[in-house]
């Protein structure tokens, strides 16, 4: 079946310093990544969508220079959390959507971050 | 009101027992994910739906669209199942995708 990985898997950090995700799709192409955030107890929330070669696309509220995403490949997606703060603390998930298939998702692990 | 609304929030169940975990939602979509999530986060796609009637294993989906509504069920409930099932939909709007997700049913299975 189709796997993303996330790595690393948990990061622990001062606060303002900045933190890079990556997400990759392992054994397929992924046009479009998908960065989620969860707070504890919440649902996912979708804070951008990545497409490959093109600027994300943010949804609003979520700061487009705070939340720095690359999408350099076909598959593989970063998200890097600048100047992080405490409340940037949480788990966040990426997923890749298959070249093939525009409906389906596949979810990475997640990423736990807490600053510090 | 969300969008996509779970049922029951929490479950416990008895290892063998029937489960059955519903999402209604309230607005036109492409398609359904039922997804699980363990403790450590990790998210597992289960299902996705557009219409009809999906069976893996013991996990068996339903959706009707009409009535704008989907059902997960498991049958023989293991200790093993015990996680955070959630219903997500996929919307269509301007040419780009987004899932919207449920709060999720936090399945509990006792041995």
């Amino acid at each position: 079946g189709a796997v993303v990985s996330q790595h690393p898997s948990r990061v622990i950090c001062k606060s303002g310093t900045s933190v890079k995700i990556e997400c990759r799709s392992l054994d397929f192409q992924a046009t479009t990544m998908f960065w989620y955030r969860q707070f504890p107890k919440k649902s996912l929330m979708l804070m951008a969508t990545s497409n490959e070669g093109s600027k994300a696309t943010y949804e609003q509220g979520v700061e487009k220079d705070k939340f720095l995403i690359n999408h350099a490949s076909l598959t593989l997606s970063t998200l890097t959390v600048t100047s992080a703060h405490p409340e940037d603390s949480s788990f966040y998930i990426c997923s890749a959507r298959p070249l093939e298939v525009y409906n389906e998702q596949f979810f990475g692990p997640g990423t736990r971050l807490t600053v510090l | 009101k969300n969008e996509v609304e779970q049922s029951p929030q929490n479950l416990t169940a008895q290892e063998g027992e029937f489960i059955t975990i519903n999402c209604s939602y309230s607005v036109g979509i492409s398609a359904l994910h039922w997804l699980q999530q363990h403790p450590g986060g990790g998210i597992v796609s289960l299902f996705m739906l557009s219409s009809g009637k999906k069976k893996h294993g013991r996990l068996i989906a339903t959706i009707n669209i009409q009535e704008k509504h989907s059902s997960l069920h498991i049958t023989a409930s293991h200790p093993r199942d015990s996680a955070v099932y959630i219903c997500a939909v996929l919307l269509t709007q301007g040419g780009s995708e987004k899932l919207v997700f449920g709060k999720g049913t936090k399945l509990t299975v006792n041995p």
